[in-house]
Formats: C-alpha cells, structure tokens, sequence
C-alpha cells in the first residue's frame, strides 16, 4: 500500500531563513509521481512541483528547490530566504496508475516576520 | 487561478439534507476528481470520473454521489447529511485520465448544523 509521511507537523521560522520540508513515501510500485501543493490561509491547493519517479534531479525554481532521492524514498522540499507569504499548509503526494492521489498529513509553515 | 471553478464557495445546511456541489473542469481537460478534506481524516481521494465515466471510487460513502455531464462538468451529491460530513470538497481536474498533474478548485466549504 501506498502511505506518505510528512513528520513535521508545524515548522515556525523567521523570515529570511532557509526551511526543509520533508516528506517520505512508501511504495511497491516502480512507476509513481511525487508532488508538492501549497494550502495557504485562504484555503485552495497550489499546485507547485510533480516529479516521477525515473527522475531524480533535483530542482530548483526560484526560492523553491526540491530533492528527491530514491535511495531513502524521500522528496524534500527546501524554501530559500522565506517570506511570510511562504506561510502555508504544505503537502506532499504520491500518485501512481490508480491516478488519485494520496496526500500527506501536510506541514504547516509559519515565517515569523 | 488553476482554471477549475467550484460553487458554491459556502454552504451551510442541517443534518437530514441533501447538497449539491458543482465543479468546471480546466478547459480541455477530461478528468474530473473529488476530494474531501476534513480535520480527523485529512485530505482524502473520493471519486474520479473521466469523459463522462466513473473510473475509480476512493472512500466515498453511499450516501454521496457524483456524475459527470457531457459539457464535463461534474456535481457531487451529499444526501442524508451528518456532522461529519462538514469539510471542504474539492475538484481537481486533469488533461487526461493517466497520472498527469491535477488542478485543483478553490473548494467548497460545507457546515453541517
């Protein structure tokens, strides 16, 4: 069975730090996708990243970059210099042929300012 | 702005009723999912349907349901409601019916009284 582990609950910072979002997957499969989506207070998900699982550059797209490392079934997420509209639910999800996606518990950031 | 529009944003009603939610899929995407995000279960898969056809149920009760028309939008039924099944619904939509990235809605906030 599919499962993903986001073990940070709530991540508090001040702004201007760097911040790590971490997120484990456990999967049978050898073709899955790997997501990120942003939940800020006004409630919709932002999509940010998919990356399947045959890829494992990481990447970098503005303050965002994500490291994804098959060797330890993990897809981190790390916020360079954080803003305050960085505060946000953070979740990571998995996907595989069943096309739904199963989320994470998700991380809830806060950049103090 | 994903693309994918939900109604309606708020929706307040008593135990007993019944509720529809509608979603409008991304123009030309034929792929159309419901999730269901609550505080005790988190965000969970409820239904996929794809052109018109129901291709996969995740933990949807009996008691919902949902279809897709043929301009692809697509409504979920809530009937015989309970406390529990205040949430936020939301639709994603995506181009196809394989693992590509799904968009989602703003979500529809449900209370039940």
């Amino acid at each position: 069975a599919q499962k993903v582990t986001q073990a940070q609950t709530e991540i508090s910072v001040v702004e201007k730090e760097d911040v790590t979002l971490d997120c484990v997957y456990e999967t049978r499969d050898t073709t899955y996708y790997l997501f990120w989506y942003k939940q800020p207070p006004s409630g919709e998900l932002v999509f940010l990243i998919r990356r399947n699982s045959f890829d494992e550059q990481n990447e970098i797209s503005g303050r965002y970059s994500w490291n994804f490392q098959k060797s330890t079934s993990s897809f981190n997420f790390t916020i360079t210099a954080s803003q305050v509209v960085d505060s946000a639910v953070y979740f990571c999800a998995f996907q595989t042929g069943a096309n739904n996606l199963f989320f994470g518990t998700g991380t809830r950031l806060t950049v103090i300012p | 702005d994903s693309g994918v529009t939900q109604t309606p944003k708020h929706l307040i009603t008593a135990t007993g009723q019944r509720v529809t939610l509608r979603c409008s899929p991304r123009s030309g995407d034929l792929s159309v999912y419901w999730y269901q995000q609550s505080l005790d279960q988190g965000l969970q898969f409820l239904i996929h349907y794809y052109n018109g056809e129901e291709r996969a149920k995740g933990n949807i009760l009996e008691r919902f349901s949902a279809q897709q028309f043929p301009d692809l939008h697509s409504e979920l039924n809530l009937s015989s409601l309970e406390l529990g099944d205040s949430a936020l619904y939301f639709c994603a939509s995506s181009a196809d019916r394989t693992t590509d990235t799904q968009y989602f809605g703003p979500g529809t906030r449900l209370t039940v009284l």
